[in-house]
């Protein structure tokens, strides 16, 4: 398997432009989560999905931010409209059977809002 | 509710030995440590569960005292290859698979 896979890797866009980031999980494997890094808050859960069902979207920090997880095999996070603070590494992770297994990473999308 | 971990910051020489502490108000289902290199993701390490399973690497070690809410990761005879952040991830009392992650500890290794 080739791994969590997220795209795009970078994205710079002008503030109050949409942004979707997009996620494929690896096959098979359950629980999808979402993470925004920055140097000031750390690594934030957003919002995570189990069986593509969203569990708990309460770390999701306002409005502007929405996930969906259509299927399986792909998710996506939009901020809609977007805003210099989002600047961040958002990273999409997936685990097996949610935390009795490890979370696999992706390689994260660096979005730079200007 | 965020895991506290501590030192927030190590700086050790090749060969030495670390202990990077992850503490937490509530009861705990599961401890995860991850490492991360500068520009890349996060990578697994370790699990730690409830009633003494550990899942992971066989060069690292670490401990989960239940009743203390605590856990910590063991780094001995440190390698350059050790260095970056080091975070654990907890979830609560039982398995929501909520993953919550520390403010990170930075290891630095020098020659």
């Amino acid at each position: 398997d080739a791994g969590v896979i997220q795209s795009p890797r970078h994205e710079v866009t002008e503030m109050g432009q949409e942004v979707t980031l997009r996620c494929k999980p690896i096959s098979g494997h359950d629980y999808l989560f979402w993470y925004r890094q920055t140097m000031m808050r750390g690594l934030e859960l957003l919002i995570y999905f189990n069986n593509n069902v969203p569990i708990d979207d309460s770390g999701m920090p306002e409005d502007r931010f929405s996930a969906k997880m259509p299927n399986a095999s792909f998710s996506t996070l939009k901020i809609q409209p977007s805003e210099p603070r989002d600047s961040a590494v958002y990273f999409c992770a997936s685990s097996l059977e949610g935390s009795d297994t490890e979370a696999f990473f992706g390689q994260g999308t660096r979005l730079t809002v200007v | 509710q965020q895991p506290v971990q501590s030192p927030q910051a190590v700086i050790l020489r090749e060969g030495e030995d670390a202990v990077i502490n992850c503490s937490s108000s509530k009861a705990l289902y599961s401890v995860h440590w991850y490492r991360q290199k500068h520009g890349e993701a996060p990578v697994f390490l370790m699990i730690l569960l409830k009633g003494g399973e550990q899942k992971g690497h066989d060069k690292i070690s670490a401990s989960f005292n239940e009743k203390k809410q605590q856990s910590s990761l063991y780094l001995t005879a440190s390698q350059l290859s050790y260095s970056g952040t080091y975070f654990c991830g907890t979830d609560g009392s039982s398995n929501t698979g909520k993953l919550i992650f520390g403010q990170g500890t930075t290891l630095q290794v020098k020659p």
